[in-house]
């Protein structure tokens, strides 16, 4: 079964400043990629998503994402974060054609104005 | 459309107690997932059903633990008898197998505290 690896599961940064959260996954077959957000109290959100095409994702709310095949990682950036990005970022993988999501563990995002 | 409609949003039960939880999955999709979320292990899939029929419930954490899906507009999620432990936000997902429109819905989930 495929697994996602998430790191730096804190992150505190302030606004303005640049974000990259990591996402690695082990499978070596087709995967499609996701990055879901969940504010706090509320539910999963899906931010972006990969399944074919330009490696460079661009999402909802600035954020974009690359797919790195031969690093097998999906990571997440946004350029200049606001106070309102606080929260969960999950990455997620479906693979080998099922539809299964799986998730990493989240990176809890607190943006400091 | 309402998107994914779980009942009840806050749950607070005794030890012992029956739990059912419920879930509304979007009009058309085929595929309804649920979900557990704690602090320890964060999203952890319980089960998922295709066309109502239950694919994988491995993830489902003991006999104590039953989902059922009788049509295709309706799913619940039973704990009998129900333990601290089982305290967590269940997610309730629907979803179709479809490249372009592919995502997953989540509902807002309910909060359960077994205490």
């Amino acid at each position: 079964a495929q697994s996602v690896s998430q790191h730096n599961h804190h992150v505190i940064l302030s606004e303005a400043a640049s974000l990259e959260l990591g996402c690695n996954y082990s499978y070596g077959g087709t995967v499609n990629l996701f990055w879901y957000v969940q504010y706090p109290g509320q539910h999963l959100q899906l931010l972006l998503k990969y399944f074919s095409g330009d490696p460079l994702v661009k999402g909802i709310k600035g954020f974009e994402a690359e797919f790195i095949k031969s690093k097998f990682s999906f990571n997440l950036r946004k350029p200049s974060v606001q106070w309102s990005d606080t929260a969960e970022y999950f990455c997620a993988v479906t693979a080998g054609g099922n539809n299964r999501l799986a998730f990493g563990k989240g990176n809890q995002v607190v943006v400091i104005p | 459309d309402a998107g994914v409609i779980q009942s009840p949003r806050h749950e607070v039960t005794e030890m012992g107690q029956e739990v059912t939880l419920r879930c509304k999955p979007i009009s058309g999709h085929d595929y309804l997932f649920w979900y557990r979320q704690t602090m320890m292990r964060g999203l952890e899939l319980l089960i998922y059903f295709n066309n109502n029929v239950p694919i994988d419930d491995s993830g489902m954490p003991e006999d104590r633990f039953s989902a059922k899906m009788p049509n295709a507009s309706f799913s619940t999620l039973k704990i009998q008898p129900s333990e601290p432990r089982d305290s967590a936000v269940y997610f309730c997902a629907s979803s179709v197998w479809d490249r372009e429109t592919y995502g997953y819905t989540f509902g807002s989930g309910t909060r359960l505290t077994v205490v």
